[in-house]
């Protein structure tokens, strides 16, 4: 069973573009999110993350937003850029017992066309 | 910098043949995580270490599986009679442990082919 659910598993934007990638869960527990972006052939590269605490986090062009309520959350890249091109990743973790393994969505790939 | 470094970063065997992929993390990092990420999936949580002991061992999928960490630093992961479905991008990753920090930073992983 999916905790963690990436629907989309492409999305194609024109530069200059708002990217806009959706993550949901199910585990009512995660209490920190991130976001990774990954190259062919080069292991994941973090992003940006968000505590729970919070409903938004920005770090230049990547904003990410979290909804609670709706167990959601959205990273937002604006303007895209070419090299933007990648297979995002959002991942959540529960800290404390034990673990504090991250479980992954199965990723979406992101073209950004010049 | 010195980020994290995992040997080889491919290797091919035989069905029936043991492996052991090596991870030295980041400097100072407590925690060490392996995945694995099969084609067309997500990443999949096998093991992880603080320090040189294991409190999660959940995700490793059979007794054929098995990690170890010394000095708190380098880890083997160590795959026996590996089976075609073992075929897979293992990636380590280490943290820096702390509640404030849990951010984790990956290797460029070993992609394993068992043929």
């Amino acid at each position: 069973d999916q905790q963690v659910k990436q629907n989309s598993p492409s999305l194609s934007v024109q530069e200059g573009r708002i990217s806009i990638l959706n993550c949901d869960y199910t585990n009512s527990m995660f209490d920190y999110f991130l976001w990774y972006k990954k190259y062919p052939a080069e292991g994941p590269t973090f992003l940006i993350s968000i505590s729970s605490i919070k409903d938004k986090n920005e770090d230049g062009r990547f904003t990410v937003f979290l909804n609670k309520s709706a167990k959601h959350l959205s990273l937002h890249i604006v303007p895209s850029q070419p090299g933007d091109s990648a297979v995002y990743f959002c991942a959540a973790s529960v800290f404390g017992g034990g673990s504090e393994k991250l479980v992954f969505g199965k990723g979406t790939k992101l073209t950004v066309n010049p | 910098g010195a980020g994290v470094s995992q040997s080889p970063s491919n290797k091919v065997t035989e069905k029936g043949k043991d492996v052991e992929l090596r991870c030295d993390p980041i400097s100072g990092h407590t925690a060490l995580y392996w995945y694995r990420q099969s084609l067309g999936q997500g990443l999949e949580f096998l093991i992880y270490f603080q320090g040189n002991s294991a409190p999660d061992k959940s995700g490793l999928p059979s007794d054929r599986f098995s990690a170890e960490r010394t000095g708190g630093s380098v880890s083997t992961l160590t795959i026996q009679r590996t089976q075609q479905e073992d075929s897979a991008v293992y990636l380590c990753a280490s943290s820096p442990g702390t509640s404030y920090n849990r951010i984790q930073y990956f290797g460029a992983g070993t992609r394993l082919s068992v043929l």
